[in-house]
């Protein structure tokens, strides 16, 4: 079976840094995505990470261990509008996606 | 980037009636295209992966019969939810693929509330 565990709720301060993490045990894997999802609309994509470490862009990276199963998204500077859910996907097999249930991160001031 | 588009973005239907839902991929022909059912504060669950000429592979749980999806072009892909119910009011997105990379390209969606 697939199981994506993510944080249900996560709340961090505007200017500050939050790591959200997820954790994987699928059945088959090709790599991994981060997708943003503002409330009402579709994802957008974040990140896919294939290889083992870090990749970096902009205000966001990502991290991947795949002999861990784990995966984590970074997120530095925040801003208000990073407010919204935050959604794990294994690329599992023949171009399927499998979601985890996202981690909602609310940004106060 | 790639565009995919869906129409219509918000439906109301009476419960008994079939609704038809279309996903156009504007910027680029998908032999594969996604359709993905997600139901408030849930995450996106996989309904059925809509290949260009040939049937849908629907998930595990999935009624093909209730759940038409046909594929007849490169660009459109549709999904008619038949005899709809209260039940099935969710938020319907699909997406689609390029053959030779790994990212989905996600429509806006499509509310669906059944009344």
């Amino acid at each position: 079976g697939q199981n994506i565990d993510q944080p249900t709720e996560m709340t961090a301060t505007e200017g500050a840094i939050v790591q959200i993490n997820c954790t994987y045990q699928t059945s088959g894997f090709n790599g991994l995505f981060w997708y943003q999802q503002h409330a009402g609309e579709a994802p957008t994509f974040l990140s896919y990470n294939v290889l083992d470490g870090l990749e970096e862009k902009g205000r966001f990276s990502s991290f991947l261990s795949r002999s861990k199963g784990y995966s984590y998204l970074l997120l530095k500077e925040l801003q208000m509008k990073d407010s919204a859910s935050y959604l794990c996907a294994v690329d599992t097999n023949a171009g399927k996606s499998t979601f985890g249930d996202g981690t909602t991160l609310t940004v106060k001031p | 980037g790639a565009v995919v588009s869906q129409h219509p973005s918000w439906v109301i239907c009476k419960s008994g009636t079939s609704v038809k839902i279309e996903c156009r991929s504007l910027d680029f022909q998908a032999t594969t295209m996604f359709w993905y059912r997600q139901f408030p504060k849930q995450s996106l669950m996989l309904m059925a992966t809509s290949n260009e000429g040939s049937k849908a592979t629907y998930e595990q749980g999935v009624e093909k019969d209730k759940f038409l999806i046909n594929h007849a072009s490169l660009t459109l892909s549709t999904l008619t939810v038949t005899s709809a119910h209260p039940e099935d009011s969710s938020f319907y997105i699909c997406s689609s693929k390029r053959t030779s990379s790994y990212e989905q390209y996600f429509g806006p969606g499509t509310r669906l509330t059944v009344t």
